[in-house]
């Protein structure tokens, strides 16, 4: 079975662009989540989508944002980069998303902001 | 708002020795999971070990185990017979029980470094 893939897998972009991630989780999987890794803050959740909704959302600007499409496969989208914003992005997808089921992450897409 | 906590920045095992990871956390909920997951340098995130808060039996996966303590809310991971692939950032994390939300929330990490 196909693991969680994530593209691209580098990125660099400057500051004022945009960017969009792409995230495909693993086939049967319908929960996808999206962590923003730094050195500074850790692990952060981003948000969560599930059967093409939003579920739950971390506490972050509404510059990020995703979405989640009919196969499950999910994107995020961040408008007017900020240099903080590089970071590892990491997308992880479960069958349902909660309770003790496990997340599968991705290898992460790694953004540095010039 | 829930909060995990892991006071070891970095920590060094001799290989085939044990090692113990501490991690404390914080929550006014009952019903949750916690959660050890290990980030190789390579970066993909693989669990480790998983608890569930209502069970008080703690968790064993062959080398790994953990000490659940739910009334000091502590949670930590040992690791017998270290061995060189060990080495890697562990992180323990938190999922709500209660409800569909998947998100987990993560403590800062321990570095885990094995010496041959």
């Amino acid at each position: 079975k196909a693991g969680v893939t994530q593209t691209p897998r580098y990125l660099i972009k400057t500051r004022g662009q945009q960017v969009t991630l792409s995230c495909s989780p693993i086939s049967g999987h319908r929960s996808v989540s999206w962590y923003q890794q730094t050195p500074g803050q850790g692990l952060q959740f981003l948000f969560e989508y599930f059967s093409e909704t939003q579920r739950n959302k971390g506490n972050f600007p509404g510059r990020f944002s995703g979405r989640q499409f009919s196969n499950s496969r999910s994107e995020m989208n961040v408008s007017t980069l900020e240099l903080g914003d590089s970071a590892l992005y990491l997308c992880a997808s479960s069958r349902t998303g909660g309770g003790p089921n496990e997340q599968y992450f991705g290898p992460g897409t790694r953004l540095t902001v010039t | 708002a829930q909060t995990v906590t892991q006071s070891q920045p970095e920590m060094s095992v001799q290989e085939a020795e044990t090692v113990t990871l501490s991690c404390t956390y914080d929550t006014s909920e009952s019903d949750y999971y916690l959660f050890w997951y290990k980030q190789p340098p390579s970066r993909q995130m693989i669990l480790v070990i998983r608890q569930e808060a209502y069970k008080q039996q703690n968790a064993t996966e062959n080398r790994f185990s953990v000490n659940f303590q739910k009334a000091a809310k502590s949670f930590s991971l040992k690791i017998s017979d270290s061995q060189l692939g060990d080495a890697a950032m562990y992180f323990c994390a938190y999922r709500s029980g209660g409800g569909s939300q998947g998100n987990l929330i993560f403590g800062k990490g321990t570095k885990l470094s094995v010496k041959p």
